[in-house]
């Protein structure tokens, strides 16, 4: 009964490195998402996808890239790390419903430092 | 657009005492709502959601909110406190879309002995 896992848990990269942060759920739920949490900030939706082969931004998805090509995995990607990126990102997942009152099941987060 | 407004990002209790949570939010459609709990350095849990049906809705953990319309409110109460209920809770508003979950700032309880 894993649910919703994400690795890794922490990571120190160099500004300019690039990295992938990888989700993965066995819930067969055709909705996934990735938020990153800022102190005083709550959480900040970057990307989604609401199947595999489709993905669409969300308020913050500048610097991040994510692809869906399987439904149990969306990878989040850092092309080039800034220090602006530090922060702890959590993948969360759901079925699909016509109202959207499913319940967003999250990961344990990845905390991310740029230096 | 919708948003959530979360009233005060620090609140503290005795324990045995009343938990009260403050959320307001906008929305131009009828709305759907929902509450999170954030234990230290775990992921988000579901405490309780609104969907149109029962105004009043109750939770896990004893946790219970009531849709007002009338005050775009939805407040996070529980009668009486317990040292586990520490932790930092998120109010949410689904978006009109239906796309993605809107969060306030997080309000951040504890609870004293």
């Amino acid at each position: 009964n894993a649910g919703v896992t994400q690795t890794p848990k922490f990571q120190v990269l160099k500004t300019g490195q690039s990295m992938t942060l990888q989700c993965a759920q066995d819930m067969n739920h055709e909705y996934m998402s990735w938020y990153r949490q800022d102190p005083g900030m709550g959480l900040r939706l970057i990307h989604y996808s609401v199947g595999a082969g489709i993905t669409d931004q969300g308020e913050v998805p500048n610097g991040y890239n994510v692809s869906r090509s399987t439904t149990e995995d969306f990878p989040l990607r850092l092309l080039s790390a800034a220090p602006s990126q530090t922060s702890v990102y959590f993948c969360a997942s759901r079925i699909r419903t016509l109202s959207d009152t499913g319940e967003l099941f999250f990961g344990e987060g990845s905390r991310l430092t740029v230096l | 657009a919708q948003s959530v407004t979360q009233l005060g990002s620090h609140v503290s209790v005795s324990e045995g005492a009343l938990v009260l949570l403050r959320c307001n939010y906008s929305s131009s459609v009828p709305p759907y709502l929902f509450w999170y709990v954030q234990y230290p350095n775990q992921g988000l849990q579901l405490l309780l959601k609104y969907t149109s049906a029962a105004t009043l809705v109750k939770g896990i953990n004893g946790f219970e909110a009531e849709f007002k319309k009338s005050e775009t409110s939805f407040h996070l109460t529980k009668p009486s406190a317990h040292m586990s209920d520490a932790a930092e809770y998120f109010c949410a508003v689904s978006n009109q879309a239906g796309t993605a979950l809107i969060f306030g700032k997080g309000t951040t309880l504890s609870v004293s002995s």
